[in-house]
């Protein structure tokens, strides 16, 4: 049964540059979330993406932007890349259900470092 | 406004001695859930247990056990015997019916370190 993956796993970028990271959800779920993580803090809720439309976002700005596939899978994208946006990103997948919360399985996370 | 709060930034413990993680919450929401999360180095994330409102029973798992109390919103994490692979950082995290089940509010951590 595979897991939640990411790519890349590590990745260093410069001020103002783009980013993508990707991530595959675990076998048999539709739903995946993406978290960011700064260096001694507890993951922040960015988005989710279910049916290949966003459907819920947290508090980060438009240069956070994100897509999922037919086939699940997603990709975060970051613009104008800043020194504060280095973190780790993790992707988490789930099995979106009515009327319920699902548990939510989480990926190795991608390191990005700004410079 | 939803909160989680761990107050214990840090822990540490000899091998074998018993230890409890903290977790306090705070919801406005009737509806909602508890969750446990382990992140070793490795920095992947690890559920650990999922608890909903509406079921304040314990929870036993091996060695791993967990005391929900609504009446002073807690969710602690006890595990008895620690071992040196039980280092790591422990999250406790909550998510609402109200404001989206799939959106997870974590605590800040637990840091536990078990020296052998």
């Amino acid at each position: 049964d595979a897991g939640v993956t990411q790519s890349p796993t590590h990745l260093i970028k410069t001020r103002g540059q783009q980013v993508t990271l990707r991530c595959s959800p675990k076998s048999g779920h539709d739903t995946v979330s993406w978290y960011q993580q700064a260096l001694g803090q507890g993951p922040q809720f960015i988005f989710q993406y279910y049916e290949e439309e966003e459907r819920q976002r947290g508090n980060f700005p438009d240069r956070f932007s994100g897509h999922q596939f037919p086939n699940y899978s997603s990709e975060l994208n970051v613009n104008a890349l800043l020194l504060g946006d280095s973190a780790l990103y993790l992707c988490a997948s789930s099995l979106r259900r009515l009327a319920a919360t699902d548990t939510q399985y989480f990926g190795p996370g991608t390191r990005l470092t700004v410079l | 406004a939803q909160k989680v709060t761990q107050a214990q930034t840090e822990i540490s413990v000899v091998e074998k001695e018993d230890v409890t993680l903290d977790c306090v919450y705070e919801t406005r929401d009737t509806t909602y859930y508890l969750f446990w999360y382990k992140q070793p180095p490795s920095g992947e994330l690890v559920f650990l247990i999922r608890r909903n409102s509406f079921d304040e029973q314990n929870e036993i798992s091996g060695r791993y056990s967990w005391n929900f109390q609504k009446s002073t919103s807690s969710f602690n994490f006890t595990i008895t015997a620690s071992q040196v692979v039980d280092s790591a950082v422990y999250f406790c995290a909550l998510s609402e019916r109200q404001t989206g089940a799939n959106n997870l509010f974590f605590g800040t951590g637990t840091r536990l370190t078990v020296i052998p």
